[in-house]
């Protein structure tokens, strides 16, 4: 079955940037999809079809793609932003995955 | 506002049958697919199934083919779930979604309701 494959943590200091990279063999021809999930909550999106930014998601999220990687950036990251955060995408049949989810830690 | 509120989780028995429900407000729920997805206790996300808008296409994962079946009454704005033959390992939080339009992906999630499957 299909995978996309993430780093289970990544750490950040406070204003700094963090990256959280998404890989996949399908994802040089399908979209790459980002959902924040904080402590105790539903997850959110915060990056679709890429790159793209739905209303009121703070402009320091940022998303990119490049072959099997997808990108999820968050530029100047804030304390708020520590939580668990997915990717998402199909394969080529149309079956639909989650990554395997990177922990964020801002300190 | 979009409104998604998941019902009817609960403790089972492993075998057994469980009905999950999800109502929908703030949107045309007739005009957009809806998934469930579920999160295992310390656990990532997994995708479970999605309904199209009419209810006229159904998929599922491979996890759970065969034992779980989606369906809906847009003319109560609801969801289901309906599972059985359940397993230890189905027990998780599980999430109602609404798809953007595009039926690719999950734009608005519900909060969820806790499923566990134990003797």
């Amino acid at each position: 079955s299909y995978e996309l494959t993430q780093p289970p943590s990544v750490s950040v200091s406070p204003g700094q940037t963090a990256r959280i990279t998404c890989s996949g063999d399908a994802l040089p021809k399908k979209y790459a999809y980002w959902y924040q999930q904080k402590s105790g909550q539903a997850p959110v999106l915060v990056i679709y079809e890429d790159s793209k930014r739905p209303s009121g998601i703070p402009e320091r999220f940022s998303g990119s793609s490049s072959g099997t990687m997808a990108t999820l950036t968050i530029s100047g990251a804030q304390v708020e932003d520590e939580a668990d955060y997915y990717c998402y995408s199909t394969d080529s049949s149309g079956n639909r995955v989650f990554g395997t989810g990177t922990k964020v830690t801002v300190l | 506002e979009v409104q998604l509120v998941e019902s009817g989780g609960g403790l089972v028995q492993p075998g057994r049958s469980l009905r999950l429900s999800c109502s929908a407000s703030g949107f045309t729920f007739s005009s957009y697919a809806i998934y469930w997805v579920r999160q295992a206790p310390g656990k990532g996300l997994e995708y479970v199934s999605v309904i199209s808008s009419n209810g006229g296409s159904t998929y599922y994962a491979d996890s759970v083919k065969g034992r779980f079946t989606i369906s809906r009454d847009n003319s109560k704005n609801t969801l289901y779930l309906q599972m059985s033959s359940l397993r230890a390992e189905d027990t998780a939080l599980y999430y109602c979604a609404k798809d953007d339009i595009s039926g690719i992906y999950p734009d608005y999630w519900g909060q969820g309701t806790l499923v566990t499957v134990s003797s």
